[in-house]
């Protein structure tokens, strides 16, 4: 099991320019989501999906756009990257919710750092 | 809307000696703790939770907490740290059921003196 894979690993974006990152994982979770890490900003929700199709906002959405076309696929889109987009960004997955067990263990992708001049 | 706090950016310790992280959440019922770490360059790992019953929680590496309602914390303990256990340590709370998301703090990091 490869877990929660993140391409690509570093990216250099100039103001205005697009690009997609890609979250995979294998461990057919449900939940699916993209955070920014900032120093002292600790990790910051963009946006999440709760399964195939679906998505909504996090804490900070504005200026990323997310897809979830495939279960195991979380795409992050960036449509005209601005030098606040530097940061680190992760993405976790995790089991769906249950009377059980209401939050599970959230997966974590290694990041992909991105420095937009 | 819950909140969790984390007092300290930096902590340094001496390999050997034994460390407390702390740890302040805000919500009026239970709430659903947690505490990951994240080693420099990787992604973030969960050491332990708490949902319910015993207020001290084991986790992996040698790490534990305790859950203190009258305190609203939930600290996070080692009783002798190792050069390894360098790294982030991140606070986060899951309050209303099924809410789909949880809140992290801001990380302390962790400094660990030879």
């Amino acid at each position: 099991n490869a877990g929660v894979t993140q391409t690509p690993k570093f990216r250099v974006l100039k103001t205005g320019q697009s690009m997609t990152l890609l979250c995979a994982q294998d461990m057919n979770h449900e939940y699916m989501y993209w955070y920014r890490q900032d120093p002292g900003m600790g990790l910051r929700l963009i946006h999440y999906s709760v399964g195939e199709g679906t998505t909504a906002k996090g804490e900070v959405p504005d200026g990323y756009n997310v897809s979830r076309l495939k279960k195991q696929n979380f795409l992050l889109g960036l449509e005209s990257a601005a030098p606040s987009q530097t940061s680190v960004y992760f993405c976790a997955s995790t089991l769906s919710p249950s009377l059980a067990a209401p939050y599970n263990e959230q997966f974590f992708g290694p990041g992909t750092r991105l420095t937009v001049l | 809307a819950q909140s969790v706090t984390q007092p300290d950016i930096h902590i340094t310790v001496s390999e050997g000696a034994s460390l407390e992280l702390r740890c302040n959440y805000s919500y009026g019922a239970t709430p659903y703790l947690f505490w990951y770490v994240q080693s420099p360059g990787q992604g973030l790992q969960l050491l332990l939770k708490y949902f319910s019953g015993d207020t001290l929680v084991q986790g992996i590496k040698g790490f534990e907490a305790e859950f203190k309602r009258s305190q609203s914390s939930f600290n996070l303990r080692k009783p002798s740290v190792h050069w390894s256990d360098a790294a982030e340590y991140f606070c986060a709370v899951g309050a209303e059921y099924r809410d789909d998301k949880i809140i992290f703090g801001k990380g302390t990091r962790l400094h660990i003196l030879p």
